[in-house]
């Protein structure tokens, strides 16, 4: 399978604590998204990279939530001190932007439940 | 403020007739339009995107139309099925920063 994955797909963990999602792209894209979405709603943007510069950040929710793309392969997103309202689904997305337009590729996301 | 809307209730109707689903924005200049599929617990899909200069766009059953003066994009799905039914979300891009915005989606059902 040469689509986008994400790792883990659900992650129950308890309010306070550290959590840590990874996200592989598509191999030749050279960009990668972060968006949170919750019920009801439309997947909500955190941040984004293109190769390893992690070019808009300034959406992520809080200081508690930070993103990494060391090599600019593969990606993280790290929320510490979880609260209960970081519940939702995680989604990453890649693309490759070669032309003036950029459709994004999901992967299938994590779902987190913080108790 | 920048708005997009779609509508919040399902949509329901019979296997074989068109579905139309409405984007509505407000506040936003789109360089282009995309629309996705979302089915429970997964990413959302790319199904079509559709310029600020093109009036219509069209894929197999699917058919796309972007009128910048009503500020709305309306998305077709012609002869549907049940395997149709899922959440379609509409996503404006200004073509500046390749960031897309996200409507919340809206449901559509097929009944057999």
């Amino acid at each position: 399978d040469t689509g986008v994955s994400q790792n883990p797909r659900h992650k129950i963990t308890k309010r306070g604590q550290n959590v840590t999602f990874r996200c592989d792209p598509i191999s030749e894209h050279n960009r990668l998204y972060w968006y949170r979405q919750t019920l009801g709603q439309g997947p909500e943007f955190l941040t984004y990279f293109q190769n390893e510069a992690q070019l808009e950040k300034s959406r992520l929710l809080s200081d508690r939530f930070s993103a990494e793309r060391p090599k600019g392969s593969f990606s993280t997103l790290e929320i510490q001190r979880t609260e209960q309202g970081d519940s939702a689904m995680y989604l990453c997305a890649s693309s490759n932007r070669q032309s003036s337009t950029d459709t994004q590729y999901f992967g299938p996301g994590t779902r987190l439940t913080v108790l | 403020s920048q708005k997009i809307e779609q509508n919040s209730e399902a949509l329901n109707i019979q296997e074989g007739k068109t579905a139309t689903l409405t984007c509505n924005y407000t506040n936003y200049s789109p360089a282009y339009l995309q629309w996705y599929r979302q089915d429970p617990g997964r990413g959302p899909v790319f199904l079509l995107l559709i310029r600020e200069n093109e009036k219509e766009k069209r894929k197999e059953r699917l058919k796309v139309t972007f009128d910048t003066t009503l500020k709305q994009s309306l998305f077709h799905i012609t002869a549907s099925q049940p395997a149709d039914s899922a959440t379609y979300l509409c996503a404006l891009d200004s073509g500046g920063s390749y960031i897309p915005t996200f409507g919340r989606g809206t449901s559509l059902i097929v009944h057999p």
